[in-house]
């Protein structure tokens, strides 16, 4: 059983470009998390998944970010017109049930770099 | 809005030593509390997950505990070896929402 897989591991993109990431969680988890991991800060959610609906985006910035997982294929976390600031990890967790209930598994991260 | 802190940031002992890292949280109204490892370049490994019921948890050489009341957690890592150097992280999932709210970790380096 393969883990949370996400991809591409590390991400260069020009300022104003747009930047996709992929997770696909683990065999059997219909329950996604994105966090994101500033230089210099702790992890920080960004938005909570199950398939088809967004239940929790409450730490998504307001503009340029948006989240999917669609019924069939990974979840995706888009960031348009990027800028420096958004230099960064995203990790991806998912879960079988309702969070909190079970640990989260997390993948490797991505690691977007913005020139 | 709930606060993790952890204590000590950066932390280096020899090989064989046991020792404590410490997770603070403001507010006591948590679900449950867990501790994750992070390697270089890594994604999170969860260790151990309490949930608020529970007042420890164990899982080998480690040995996790939590005091709701006083928001405090604490992971006891036995006979340290420098494989068990990494980032550890705490993380609280409150009792409603459903973020896990991070603190920054600590740093542990064992030194053969």
């Amino acid at each position: 059983n393969a883990g949370v897989m996400q991809n591409p591991r590390h991400l260069v993109r020009r300022r104003g470009q747009e930047a996709r990431l992929r997770c696909s969680p683990m065999k059997g988890h219909s329950h996604v998390y994105w966090y994101r991991q500033l230089p210099e800060e702790g992890l920080k959610f960004m938005v909570y998944l199950q398939k088809e609906n967004i239940i929790d985006e409450s730490g998504m910035p307001k503009e340029r970010f948006s989240a999917e997982f669609p019924k069939e294929g990974p979840s995706i976390l888009r960031i348009q017109q990027v800028v420096r600031g958004d230099s960064a990890a995203y990790f991806c967790a998912s879960s079988p049930r309702p969070p909190g209930i079970e640990k989260l598994f997390f993948g490797s991260g991505t690691q977007l770099s913005v020139l | 809005k709930q606060e993790v802190t952890q204590i000590p940031a950066a932390l280096s002992v020899p090989e064989g030593e046991n020792l404590v890292l410490n997770c603070s949280f403001t507010d006591s109204a948590i679900y449950n509390l867990q501790w994750f490892r992070q390697d270089p370049g890594k994604g999170l490994t969860s260790l151990l997950l309490i949930q608020s019921s529970q007042r420890e948890q164990t899982s080998g050489r480690l040995n996790a505990s939590l005091d709701k009341s006083s928001g405090r957690s604490t992971l006891y890592i036995a006979a340290s070896q420098p494989g068990d150097s990494a980032t550890y992280l705490c993380a609280v999932k409150e009792t409603s929402g459903s973020r896990l709210t991070f603190g920054e970790g600590t740093q542990l380096t064992v030194n053969p």
